[in-house]
């Protein structure tokens, strides 16, 4: 069974652009949560997704945000880029179930983007 | 608010010995599961090991097992018989109030 794939791999931008970044979950995965690492403040919970439903969300300002289709993939968006949001952000699946909050199922993780902001 | 602190930035060990990670963590929840995660140079994130909290056993994958002290929210990582490709930077996670939240990590060094 293929893994979780994200695109692009690397990303170069400036600042005051938007980005956007792709996640396809492993096969039959329904719940994909997306996290930032970087130096500085290590690995950050963004949001999660469960049926195209945002489910629960991390502690980040509102130019993050996400969204997930009906086959599960899920993409990243981030507008009005800022250098802090340079790092490597990471998306991870799970089999999830069924119900209005994040239940524990172990998640399976990405090759990662790294965004670069200049 | 639920945290996860790894007090050793890095350690080494030789290659075929054993070698133990530490991993302390907090939370309200009385129902949580823990995780170490390994990020080699790849910065793909693998699963090494999960432990339910509920779960007196300790969890065992192959080389890797766990010694899990819940009184104590103790929660640390031995490999055993380390091997060159065990190098990396190692995770412990937290799953509890709905969300993983991650140490700092533990880089991790194998000496030939």
């Amino acid at each position: 069974k293929a893994g979780v794939t994200q695109t692009p791999r690397y990303l170069i931008k400036t600042r005051g652009q938007q980005v956007t970044l792709s996640c396809s979950p492993i096969s039959g995965h329904r719940s994909v949560s997306w996290y930032q690492q970087t130096p500085g403040q290590g690995l950050q919970f963004l949001f999660e997704y469960f049926s195209e439903t945002q489910r629960n969300k991390g502690n980040f300002p509102g130019r993050f945000s996400g969204r997930q289709f009906s086959n599960s993939r899920s993409e990243m968006n981030v507008s009005t880029l800022e250098l802090g949001d340079s790092a490597l952000y990471l998306c991870a699946s799970s089999l999830a179930q069924e119900g209005d909050y994040m239940q524990e199922d172990t998640q399976y993780f990405g090759p990662g983007t790294r965004l670069t902001v200049l | 608010a639920q945290t996860v602190t790894q007090s050793q930035p890095e350690m080494s060990v030789q290659e075929a010995e054993t070698v133990t990670l530490s991993c302390t963590y907090d939370t309200s929840e009385s129902d949580y599961y823990l995780f170490w995660y390994k990020q080699p140079p790849s910065r793909q994130m693998i699963l090494v090991i999960r432990q339910e909290a509920y779960k007196q056993q300790n969890a065992t994958e192959n080389r890797f097992s766990v010694n899990f002290q819940k009184a104590a929210k103790s929660f640390s990582l031995k490999i055993s018989d380390s091997q060159l490709g065990d190098a990396a930077m190692y995770f412990c996670a937290l799953f509890g109030n709905e969300k993983l939240t991650f140490g700092t990590g533990t880089r991790l060094t194998i000496i030939p």
